[in-house]
């Protein structure tokens, strides 16, 4: 139950495609959803985060979409760059429980955006 | 130096050795975390420090020994590893053990494991 599923694997986009990665969950306690992008050799960076009581959030080039019935959360990257090439976690975590603040990943999604 | 380091960057070791690796932050912050990362798997939380106080250990085997002296440096020590243990392995750091703090991680120590 404390699982997230990031889908697909890897995702290959021409240079202003929109690629658009998807994450589901079970546990209907999580309140927090961040994605986080890691370039080779770095470690993951906060990209941007989204709290239940709203559907949508952007910024810049990058949305993040929530459907809280269906216990999805999905990430858009509009006109998309070859800069944008890297690996893009999803995660979740919630501010109760013997799961305090942990955060869970999902397996993460390659992009490569070709020029 | 600015934000999460790490040191080494890469590590081989065997079986019998021990090892360490270092984390220092400079960005202030009180919590510090170690992640193991796979690949083609999640990230996995294996310690949490707050305040240079352990909060969370997600049953990790006792061959991985973490040690915080102060709130911005965090050593993971090895001995007797297995081959399974290779992996990139990050330190985070964050405000607080606050679930919506931001975590901000450094670059890894890829360890592998003869």
């Amino acid at each position: 139950q404390q699982q997230v599923k990031q889908s697909p694997q890897s995702l290959i986009v021409q240079k202003g495609g929109i690629p658009i990665i998807n994450c589901a969950y079970e546990n209907t306690a999580f309140d927090y959803f961040p994605w986080y992008q890691q370039f080779p050799g770095k470690g993951p960076a906060l990209l941007i985060a989204i709290r239940p009581d709203v559907s949508e959030k952007k910024e810049g080039r990058f949305t993040i979409s929530f459907n809280k019935s269906a216990k999805q959360f999905s990430l858009h990257i509009m006109d998309s760059q070859p800069g944008d090439s890297a690996t893009y976690f999803c995660a979740a975590c919630y501010a109760g429980g013997t799961s305090y603040g942990k955060l869970t990943f999902g397996q993460g999604t390659i992009l490569t955006v070709h020029p | 130096e600015t934000g999460v380091t790490q040191t080494p960057r890469h590590l081989v070791m065997g079986m019998t050795n021990k090892k360490s690796l270092k984390c220092e932050q400079h960005l202030g912050h009180n919590a510090m975390y170690w992640y193991k990362q796979s690949a083609k798997k999640p990230l996995e939380l294996m310690f949490v420090y707050n305040f240079k106080e352990q909060t969370e250990n997600n049953s990790v085997p006792s061959r991985f020994s973490p040690e915080c002296p102060n709130s911005s440096h965090l050593f993971l020590h090895l001995h007797t590893l297995q081959p399974e243990d290779s992996a990139l392995y990050l330190c985070a750091s964050s405000q607080d053990w606050v679930p919506y703090n931001e975590q901000f991680f450094g670059p890894g120590t890829r360890l592998t494991v003869l």
